[in-house]
C-alpha cells in the first residue's frame, strides 16, 4: 500500500529537549516536504526536499531542521522545542515535477511543548 | 505577502444540493491550484488540480474552476451527500515545489 508514515503520532516535551519526528514513504518519491498546521492559519510549509541531500525553507523554517540522506526519509529535527512550536505536523511526498497531481500526506504528528 | 483565502465560516448545506466553496489569492500567479480534503484528527486528501490554462477540471461530483483574472478558484459539491462533510484546503503552487494553502473551509451537509 502506498503510504507516508510519521512518528511518533503524538508526542508531549519540554522545552529545550531535543527531538525528531521521522517520516517515510514507500512510493520512490523524489519531492518529500514538512507542514505545520494551526487554527486559522491552515497549513505552512516549514521545510522540502527535492531529492536526496537537496534541502529548501519553506515559509516558517525558524527552529527547525531537516536531513535528506535517503530518498525514503526524510526527518525533522527539533533542536531546541520551543511552546510555540506546540503544532499539529504533517509530512508529504509526491512525484518530482511542479504540475504533478498527488501530493501524500502522512496520519500527522501531534506535538506539545510545555 | 502571496495571500491565500477561504470562506472562513463554515458552509452548512442539505444533502442533494450542490456546496461552492471559493478560494481567492493575491500577490501571485500560481501555474496551478490544488483541493484537497482533511477529515477531523487525519492528513489532508488530494482531490484534484487545476492549471492555469485550464478553465475548468471535473471528476465525478466534484468540479473545480480557475479564473486567473479574478484569482479565485470555485469547488463545487454536486448532489452532496453527508459524507462529504469534512474541511476542504486549496493550496497554490508558489514556484519550484513551494506550496501554499489556504485555511480551509468547513462544510456541513446535512441529512
Amino acid at each position: 500500500e502506498a503510504q507516508v508514515t510519521q512518528n511518533p503520532r503524538y508526542l508531549i516535551t519540554v522545552t529545550g529537549k531535543k527531538l525528531t519526528v521521522t517520516c517515510s514513504q514507500n512510493m520512490n518519491h523524489e519531492y518529500m516536504s514538512w507542514y505545520r498546521q494551526d487554527p486559522g492559519l491552515g497549513l505552512r510549509q516549514i521545510y522540502y526536499s527535492m531529492n536526496v541531500e537537496v534541502t529548501d525553507k519553506g515559509d516558517v523554517p525558524e527552529g527547525y531542521k531537516v536531513s535528506r540522506k535517503e530518498k525514503r526519509n526524510f526527518p525533522l529535527i527539533l533542536e531546541s522545542p520551543s511552546p510555540n512550536q506546540t503544532s499539529l505536523y504533517f509530512c508529504a511526498s509526491r512525484l518530482a515535477g511542479p504540475h504533478t497531481d498527488t501530493q501524500y500526506f502522512g496520519p500527522g504528528t501531534r506535538l506539545t511543548v510545555l | 505577502s502571496q495571500k491565500i483565502e477561504q470562506n472562513s465560516e463554515a458552509l452548512n448545506i442539505q444533502e442533494g444540493k450542490t456546496a461552492t466553496l471559493t478560494c481567492n489569492y493575491t500577490n501571485y500567479s500560481p501555474a496551478y491550484l490544488q483541493w484537497y480534503r482533511q477529515d477531523p484528527g487525519r492528513g489532508p486528501v488530494f482531490l484534484l488540480l487545476i492549471r492555469e490554462n485550464e478553465k475548468e477540471k471535473r471528476k465525478e461530483r466534484l468540479k473545480v474552476t480557475f479564473d486567473t483574472t479574478l484569482k479565485q478558484s470555485l469547488f463545487h459539491i454536486t448532489a452532496s451527500q453527508p459524507a462529504d462533510s469534512a474541511t476542504y484546503l486549496c493550496a497554490l503552487g508558489a514556484g519550484g515545489f513551494k506550496t501554499i494553502f489556504g485555511a480551509g473551509t468547513r462544510l456541513f451537509v446535512k441529512a
